[in-house]
């Protein structure tokens, strides 16, 4: 079945700092893939999509490029913020094996907090 | 446009009882999910409705349902409360077209099971 592992958080930095959060994936398709984010007390808010290889998503400053051949969508920003702070999922839906695009499989979430 | 709207956004209730949420897709989405979010085990998908059929479902007890009316908005059911369903409902609407098929998630309506 399909999966998405995250990197063990949480992550904790300092504004302006480099943000890598690392996402890995196994699917029997081709999926799509996506970040979203989550602020406490709100739900899921989508961050950026990319739906083929080589495919860079982009928002907020925030990238990810999908690579096919290490089945990877990592998470990275150049200077991270105070506001920045939340949890971030990384997710596929793919509609390989009998599964639709209405099913989305989420990492656990990675826990960032950014200090001033 | 308004976005995915929930109903309630808290509720209480009793072991044994059974409890109804609601889910207003985002106008001209015809696609809504139903997610179960804990700490233990982080998003979990519950099932898919598209034009009022049910696409998808997860690996829920039967305990758990849901419907799509013809206006596209959605109920999810969850009968003989356990407190282990106490959880963050999140409900995710989509156009359901195209490859991309992006969902844009409610704000979650939070059931406490005592």
């Amino acid at each position: 079945g399909n999966s998405v592992t995250q990197m063990e958080g949480p992550v904790t930095l300092s504004e302006e700092a480099f943000l890598t959060i690392n996402c890995t994936y196994t699917a029997t398709g081709y999926p799509s893939l996506f970040w979203y984010v989550q602020y406490p007390g709100e739900g899921l808010q989508l961050l950026l999509k990319a739906t083929k290889a080589d495919d860079k998503g982009s928002n907020k400053g925030f990238e990810a490029t999908y690579r096919k051949e290490t089945t990877s969508f990592h998470l990275e920003k150049g200077s991270v913020q105070v506001s920045d702070s939340a949890v971030y999922f990384c997710a596929l839906s793919d509609r390989a094996g009998g599964t639709s695009y209405g099913k989305l499989t989420f990492g656990q979430g990675t826990i960032l907090t950014v200090h001033p | 446009k308004a976005g995915v709207t929930q109903t309630p956004r808290y509720l209480i209730k009793t072991r044994g009882q059974q409890v109804t949420l609601s889910c207003s897709p985002i106008s001209g989405h015809r696609s809504v999910s139903w997610y179960q979010q804990t700490p233990g085990q982080g998003l979990q998908f519950l099932f898919e409705y598209f034009s009022e059929t049910q696409r998808n479902k997860g690996n829920f007890p039967g305990r758990f349902s849901g419907r799509q009316f013809s206006n596209s908005r959605s109920e999810m059911n969850v009968s003989t409360l356990e407190l282990g369903d106490s959880a963050l409902y999140l409900c995710a609407s989509s156009l359901a077209e195209g490859k991309t098929y992006e969902q844009y998630f409610g704000p979650g309506t939070r059931l406490t099971v005592t």
